[in-house]
């Protein structure tokens, strides 16, 4: 089984509409992290939690909401979608500590908003 | 926002040979990772680096933690067919912030 896991992998929703990515992670790490992937442009930070009481705004937090609510489960909500967040969305996870971090990533979810 | 310089963008190159790319910063980083994405699949972690220095390899891969802590390279040698994907550096700064390279998209012709 996939240590991180993203639902939906897919989704098309129309501009204006609330929609929600979830994250679940089954390697007991505390930091998580969201990610949007653009051609051309790499993978840019939108929101990182340190641990569940920690949501901190990344690169590009602009139309974008987090909710971390376990340790296991960090969850990105577009509240009015519109279509430049059309992106492919990654999750990723990390465990602090000596000598340093590692980032796992999910496997994605391709949003396309019309 | 900071994005690192990675290079080349693009290579094709014929199967057996060796492929060098590079990642620059013009901040320190204290980790250098790198990661291998398949077409539709998240990044999948190739080689991780924690000390100015360091030489880590991974079975055909070689990475290394520039001395300056603002660069890293990784080498595959021999290239085979499965090789192919985009191959994405990322740094860690001292404030536990994750930066990623535009990734170098890698075609092995057989």
């Amino acid at each position: 089984d996939a240590d991180v896991t993203q639902t939906p992998r897919n989704r098309i929703t129309k501009t204006g509409k609330r929609i929600m990515l979830e994250c679940s992670q089954t390697k007991g790490h505390d930091r998580m992290y969201w990610y949007r992937q653009d051609p051309g442009l790499g993978l840019r930070l939108i929101y990182y939690s340190f641990d569940v009481k920690d949501i901190n705004k990344g690169e590009i937090s602009d139309g974008y909401s987090v909710s971390r609510q376990a340790q296991a489960k960090f969850s990105l909500s577009l509240e009015s979608a519109i279509p430049n967040q059309t992106a492919l969305y990654f999750c990723a996870t990390s465990l602090a500590g000596a000598p340093g971090e590692t980032q796992y990533f999910g496997p994605g979810t391709r949003l396309l908003v019309l | 926002g900071q994005q690192l310089n990675q290079s080349p963008q693009s290579m094709f190159i014929q199967e057996g040979e060796d492929v060098s790319m590079n990642c620059t910063s013009s901040s320190i980083f204290n980790t250098w990772l790198w990661y291998k994405q398949d077409p539709g699949e998240g990044p999948v972690l190739l080689i991780a680096l924690y000390k100015a220095g360091e030489l880590t390899s991974n079975g055909r891969l070689t990475a290394q933690f520039g001395i300056t802590r603002k660069d890293s390279f990784l080498n595959i040698s021999a290239s085979i067919p499965s090789d192919v994907g985009i191959y994405f550096c990322a740094g860690e700064n001292t404030g536990n912030q994750f930066y990623f390279g535009t990734g170098t998209s890698l075609t092995v012709i057989p």
